[in-house]
């Protein structure tokens, strides 16, 4: 299996501009996971699916983020309007359903807001 | 929930010694503790993980320890070298039906000199 796919790998926007970002889990996970990585917060994680249904969106910041998970291998989290302050890495990670706990990362998604 | 407290936040060794990275977690229900390398601009990929039916596990240069009573646990990596050079992460979860959260501890940047 490639892994958990991510694109863009790098984005540098306009502050206010819509950003999508994309993720294809590992083929069979049942669980897909949004973090963000920031210097000063370190890991956030930001949603989690499984089979496809939005279990926990605690970590969402705020309404200008949201995520969707269409299909079992596609799942976007978009941000609109975006601001500087979401400048980060964004992770795409899977794993399987319990009893099997490892999660396994995407590259990330490396995104600048100007 | 749970909170994951990772220390130190910076390391730095001579090749050929030993490394030691400790965790406490708060939430004694906590039973899957799985450890994390990132590499610069890279993702985080599982190391070790260790479950509470265990108190120590050992993959080559490798191991974790773990006390569940104190609530903390540990990696240990000797003989270091200078590709061991990274940000490691820890991690906490309760392997529940509604999924597979971890929480991260903030992370320790080793350096290894050689």
């Amino acid at each position: 299996d490639a892994g958990v796919i991510q694109s863009p790998r790098h984005e540098v926007t306009e502050m206010g501009q819509e950003v999508t970002l994309r993720c294809k889990p590992i083929s069979g996970h049942d669980y897909l996971f949004w973090y963000r990585q920031t210097m000063m917060r370190g890991l956030e994680l930001l949603i989690y699916f499984n089979n496809n249904v939005p279990i926990d969106d605690s970590g969402m910041p705020e309404d200008r983020f949201s995520a969707k998970m269409p299909n079992a291998s596609f799942s976007t989290l978009k941000i609109q309007p975006s601001e500087p302050r979401d400048s980060a890495v964004y992770f795409c990670a899977s794993s399987l359903d319990r009893g099997r706990n490892t999660i396994y990362f995407g590259e990330g998604s490396w995104l600048t807001v100007v | 929930g749970e909170n994951v407290e990772q220390h130190p936040s910076t390391l730095s060794v001579q090749e050929g010694d030993s490394a030691v990275i400790k965790c406490t977690y708060s939430d004694s229900a906590s039973n899957y503790f799985p450890w994390y390398k990132q590499e610069l601009g890279k993702r985080p990929q599982l190391i070790i993980d260790i479950r509470s039916n265990v108190g120590e596990k050992k993959d080559q240069r490798i191991a974790v320890t773990l006390n569940k009573t104190a609530k903390h646990f540990s990696l240990h990596i000797t003989e270091t070298q200078p590709e061991d050079s990274a940000v490691y992460f820890c991690a906490a979860s309760i392997s529940l039906d509604a999924g597979n959260m971890l929480t991260f501890g903030g992370g320790t940047r080793l350096m290894v000199k050689p």
